[in-house]
């Protein structure tokens, strides 16, 4: 059974950069990818980007130009860089793991989420 | 840009059916978008009720269905129950790696 944990500071002042890590447990394979999405408060869903193991990533072309994902296959850990961040990047970020196929399934485990505010 | 849409919110009575869907802006959705569908309850995670049009996620109960109805994905809920009462995401495939959830539905069940 796979499990994520986000991990990271509640708190980033605005035009910093925004560092977030995802620790999985409980194995992968190669199947797997590795997504970061967000949920401003009160608000719905927004898929952030996502990185293979292989390293290839894909991001919301909204976000692009802010966001890095890397991942470290040794640590069991991926990353979420967004830099240049103001008050409406204030949500829940939750990672979750896809799994590719022929009935890919994009979003198939998820963290329980961290609330980062943006704040001076 | 294309926008996923959901209907914002949506009733249903106790032991009732509802359906809620997801269209797109500007077209039609086909099996190609592999539709996705997601529960959540406030303060929680989402959960994977559906994905790639209609396969259940295990532990999902065979009362939430998934399907193409006319030119939009549709998740279809069958005897409603109280604990029915959520939002629910849909998400669609746009190609090269992008993935576009919809606003979602926020389901009262009374």
């Amino acid at each position: 059974q796979v499990q994520l944990q986000e991990s990271g500071p509640g708190l980033v002042k605005p035009s910093e950069i925004l560092s977030l890590t995802c620790t999985v447990s409980g194995g992968s394979s190669s199947s797997d990818y590795w997504n970061w999405i967000r949920q401003p408060p009160g608000k719905g869903l927004e898929w952030i980007g996502h990185i293979y193991n292989s390293g290839h990533t894909s991001y919301n072309p909204s976000l692009k130009s802010r966001v890095t994902i890397s991942i470290d296959t040794s640590k069991n850990q991926f990353s979420l860089k967004l830099s240049s961040v103001t008050a409406a990047d204030t949500a829940v970020y939750y990672c979750a793991r896809g799994l590719t196929g022929t009935t890919p399934r994009p979003f198939d485990c998820w963290g329980q989420g961290t609330l980062v505010t943006v704040s001076s | 840009q294309t926008v996923v849409t959901q209907e914002p919110s949506f009733s249903v009575s106790p032991g009732g059916t509802v359906t809620l869907t997801c269209g797109l802006s500007s077209g039609s959705v086909s099996t190609t978008y592999y539709p996705s569908w997601y529960q959540q309850t406030p303060g929680q995670a989402p959960r994977t009720l559906i994905y790639s049009t209609n396969t259940r996620s295990s532990g999902v109960p065979d009362r939430f269905s998934g399907s193409i109805l006319g030119n939009k994905a549709a998740l279809t809920i069958t005897g409603a129950q109280a604990d029915d009462e959520s939002d629910y995401y849909c998400v669609l495939y746009m190609g090269s790696g992008i993935w576009v959830f919809g606003g979602g539905t926020k389901l009262t069940v009374l």
